[in-house]
């Protein structure tokens, strides 16, 4: 069975700095996709990111990047140029590669970012 | 239109009570989901509907009663509900044969069990 751990319950970064959240996750297959996942307080939960395993590339989405490192089973988002904005729980998320509808998402345990001024 | 829209916003309901939750998405997407979080914690899957058929239930008590009545709809029926059922239920839906099959979540409905 695949699992998500993302290991920082809480994080905290000051207005304009770089943060990172980590991720790893354990599978056996060799086609998914991982997902970052964003919920604002009492907010709706929106995607942030997402990466093909069969990509070595990178994705990134304006202020967000990833880094993921297949080999070693990790995911970890950076966010550059912090926001008061991008407060909020992040949640690390695997779906296995079946193209099937209604595949599954397996979440990490989420990780809450609080952004100072 | 790209979003899932879930009635009502807020849900307080006795042991005794029957109520239904509503999901709908206009986007054509082919699989809709269930999924119950408690507070601080990641979505918890309850059930999968692929083609308007029940692909996944994650065993749920039978309490929570789903069903599909068409592609855009999603319901979930409670009746005799517990307060350790109170949580945040939140419905998403995927396309079919999408490289990525993202999930768009609804704002879910908060629901308390008294």
């Amino acid at each position: 069975a695949q699992t998500v751990t993302q290991s920082q319950p809480e994080m905290s970064v000051q207005e304009a700095e770089t943060v990172t959240l980590s991720c790893t996750y354990d599978t056996s297959e060799s086609d998914y996709y991982l997902f970052w996942y964003k919920q604002p307080p009492s907010r709706q939960m929106i995607l942030v990111i997402r990466q093909e395993a069969y990509k070595q590339q990178n994705a990134t989405e304006n202020r967000f990047s990833v880094n993921f490192q297949k080999a070693a089973k990790s995911f970890s988002l950076k966010i550059s140029d912090s926001q008061l904005g991008d407060a909020a729980m992040y949640f690390c998320a695997y779906r296995s590669g079946s193209s099937q509808a209604g595949t599954a998402l397996i979440f990490g345990k989420g990780t809450t970012l609080s952004v100072s001024s | 239109d790209t979003e899932v829209t879930q009635t009502p916003k807020h849900l307080v309901m006795g042991m005794t009570n029957k109520k239904s939750l509503k999901c709908e998405q206009h986007m054509g997407h082919r699989a809709m989901y269930w999924y119950k979080q408690k507070a601080k914690k990641p979505p918890e899957l309850m059930f999968v509907y692929s083609y308007e058929k029940l692909s996944i239930n994650e065993s749920v008590p039978s309490r929570f009663s789903p069903e599909c009545p068409n592609s855009s709809l999603l319901n979930l029926h409670l009746h005799a509900l517990q307060p350790e059922d109170s949580a945040l239920y939140l419905c998403a839906s995927s396309v079919h044969r999408d490289t990525y099959n993202e999930q768009f979540f609804g704002p879910g409905t908060r629901l308390t069990v008294l």
